[in-house]
């Protein structure tokens, strides 16, 4: 079956513009979790949903960085007036109702930003 | 903060098992144990997890210690597209924090 995806693969942008990343999780997951990773480093997480509500936004950096969903499906993460320090891999994952903790994550291949 | 300790580094040659540590001593009688991998340039994939006893798929085996405060992931036959950073997270919930992996590199 499809998995996540996520769109766009690869996104160029000055700094000072805003930019939208776009993850369509797996049908029926609806947990959903936006991290980024640097060059050469770990993944950093940003942000969660269960459903349309995010009950954990603390690892968003800055306010310029915010995050919906909407239908209980697709997620944007949107950074508003970008920094050079904001280039990295935006990863996105879904996994099944966020209950026990049990369920794994299922990743797309990831946007890759570059703040020139 | 990961909760995990993992060594940056591994070599292996490859039929070998590949044997990496994780230490997570301040893990909590509900959180769980996971192993993920990323091969570069792709998403990280889910490996294996377990809570107190022992577990074995298709990819691999996980070694839990009776106090819960590390675990060892193992591949029984690395082979060369085994090499990938391998993550060791625990956690209950969302709470998903990835540390630095161990960085395992099989060799022909």
């Amino acid at each position: 079956g499809a998995g996540v995806s996520q769109s766009p693969s690869n996104k160029v942008t000055e700094k000072g513009k805003d930019v939208e990343l776009r993850c369509d999780p797996i049908s029926g997951h609806t947990a959903l979790y936006w991290y980024r990773q640097s060059l050469g480093q770990g993944l950093e997480f940003l942000i969660y949903f269960q459903g349309n509500s995010a009950p954990d936004k603390s690892g968003l950096p800055s306010d310029r960085f915010s995050a919906e969903r909407t239908g209980g499906s697709v997620s944007t993460l949107t950074i508003q007036r970008t920094q050079q320090e904001d280039s990295a891999v935006y990863l996105c994952a879904s996994s099944l109702a966020h209950t026990s903790g049990i369920y794994e994550q299922y990743f797309g291949p990831g946007t890759r930003l570059t703040v020139t | 903060d990961a909760k995990t300790t993992q060594p940056p580094s591994m070599d292996c040659a490859e039929g070998r098992a590949a044997n990496l540590p994780c230490n997570h001593s301040t893990i909590s009688g509900n959180e769980y144990v996971y192993w993920y991998r990323q091969i570069h340039s792709q998403g990280p994939q889910y490996i294996i997890h377990g809570l107190k006893n022992n577990e074995t798929n298709e990819m691999a085996s996980l070694i839990i210690t009776e106090d819960r405060k590390s675990s060892t992931l193992i591949l029984p036959h690395a082979t060369l597209r085994d090499t990938a950073v391998y993550y060791c997270i625990v956690r209950v919930n969302n709470d998903m924090r990835f540390g630095a992996g161990t960085r395992l590199t099989v060799k022909p």
